[in-house]
Order: C-alpha cells, then sequence, then structure tokens
C-alpha cells in the first residue's frame, strides 16, 4: 500500500528560526510528493509538489521541500519561521499506479511563538 | 473569484436521515474528489471524478455516493448516515493530467451525526 506519514503531531518553533516539518512516504515507483497547508476554519491550500528534478522544491509563502530518495523522506522547511506559518500542514503522495487517488499524511501542526 | 463552495458549512442531523453535501466549483476543473478529515488520521479520500459521469472509489466509500452529472458539481450523498460519519468533509477540484497535481480544497462542511 502507498502511503505517507508524518512522525510528529506538533512542532514549536520560535519566530525568526528555521522550522522543518517532516514526512516520509511508502510508494511503489517514482513519488509525487505534496505539502498542503491549513488554517484554522478554512480548506487546505497547495504549497509545493515534487514530481521529478531538483531535490529541493520551492513553493509559496517561502516554504520549501527536500526530496531524499534515499531516506524516502520530504520535508518541509522554512529558514525563518513566522507566527504567521501557524497553520496544520499536510504531506500528501499521489498513488503510483492510480493518478486519480492520493494519499495524506495524519498532519502536523506548526505553532510559531514570538 | 476562483473558488470551490460547500453547502452547507455546518450540519446537525440524525441517524438514518439521508442527506446530501453540495459541491461546486467555477474553475471548469475536470477532476473532483472527497475527503473526509478526522483527528490523527489525516485526510482520506472518499470519491473522485475524472469528469462528467465518470466516477470511482477511493479509499474509504463505504456509506457514501456520488454523482456527477454537470461539470461543475459534485455532490456528496449519505443515504443512511450513521455516527461514524461525523467528520470534516473537503471537497477538493483541479485540472486532468498534470495539472491534478494541485487540488482546490473548499472550505469544508462539518457534519455530526446524532
Amino acid at each position: 500500500a502507498q502511503s505517507v506519514a508524518q512522525p510528529e503531531d506538533q512542532v514549536n518553533v520560535a519566530e525568526g528560526n528555521p522550522l522543518t516539518v517532516k514526512c516520509t512516504y511508502s510508494v511503489s515507483g517514482n513519488p509525487y510528493l505534496f505539502w498542503y497547508v491549513q488554517y484554522p476554519n478554512r480548506g487546505l491550500q497547495f504549497l509545493l509538489k515534487y514530481i521529478t528534478g531538483d531535490n529541493l522544491v520551492k513553493g509559496s509563502y517561502g516554504f520549501e521541500a527536500e526530496f531524499n530518495k534515499s531516506q524516502t523522506s520530504f520535508h518541509l522547511k522554512k529558514p525563518s519561521a513566522l507566527v504567521s506559518d501557524s497553520a496544520l500542514y499536510f504531506c500528501a503522495v499521489r498513488d503510483t499506479n492510480n493518478f486519480n487517488k492520493f494519499y495524506f499524511g495524519s498532519g502536523t501542526k506548526l505553532n510559531v511563538k514570538p | 473569484e476562483a473558488q470551490v463552495t460547500q453547502n452547507p458549512r455546518y450540519l446537525i442531523t440524525v441517524t438514518g436521515k439521508k442527506l446530501t453535501v453540495t459541491c461546486s466549483q467555477n474553475m471548469n476543473h475536470e477532476y473532483m474528489s472527497w475527503y473526509r478529515q478526522d483527528p490523527g488520521l489525516g485526510l482520506r479520500q472518499i470519491y473522485y471524478s475524472m469528469n462528467v459521469e465518470v466516477t470511482d472509489k477511493g479509499d474509504v466509500p463505504e456509506g457514501y455516493k456520488v454523482s456527477r452529472k454537470e461539470k461543475r458539481n459534485f455532490p456528496l450523498i449519505l443515504e443512511s448516515p450513521s455516527p461514524n460519519q461525523t467528520s470534516l468533509y473537503f471537497c477538493a477540484s483541479s485540472l486532468s493530467g498534470r495539472g491534478r497535481d494541485t487540488q482546490y480544497f473548499g472550505p469544508g462542511t462539518r457534519l455530526t451525526v446524532l
């Protein structure tokens, strides 16, 4: 079965410090990976995706993600966190056998303290 | 404004009373999908549709029905709701093909089944 895992329910970081939100994946074949963000009482918003190419993917709001094939990871990063980055973050993978199906992680709550 | 809308946003109902959650998008997207979000489980895909009159099951389709009679609408039907269907539901849409990578989500419908 194809899946993603987010090992941390919550990540706390001080404003101005770098942040990392972790994601590992399990797929057959080449992965198509995504990060989405969910602000309170809102739907999910697309942040970035990895399809192929450079292992460092840049996305919206200054976020980037590093694809690591040997560690089967796709961690979300930002060099300097903002209080407004506080939200729920989801990693997702597209099914490599059926491109219409997607699997999401359990989510990581990011708290950025002033 | 490009958007995905869902109605109602909040619904409290009783076991066995049929209900429909509507989803509509104004972006002329071919692909639409329904997810449910539960604490600790992330988002799980219920059904998806590749185009008008073309639908298929996601990971958790039991107890749900969908239809796609028009391109813009993709209603989710619970014929006989049960308490284990209490959840937060999201509709999403995207272009087909490679564009399917980026999904646009509605604001969510919080359903409580008593």
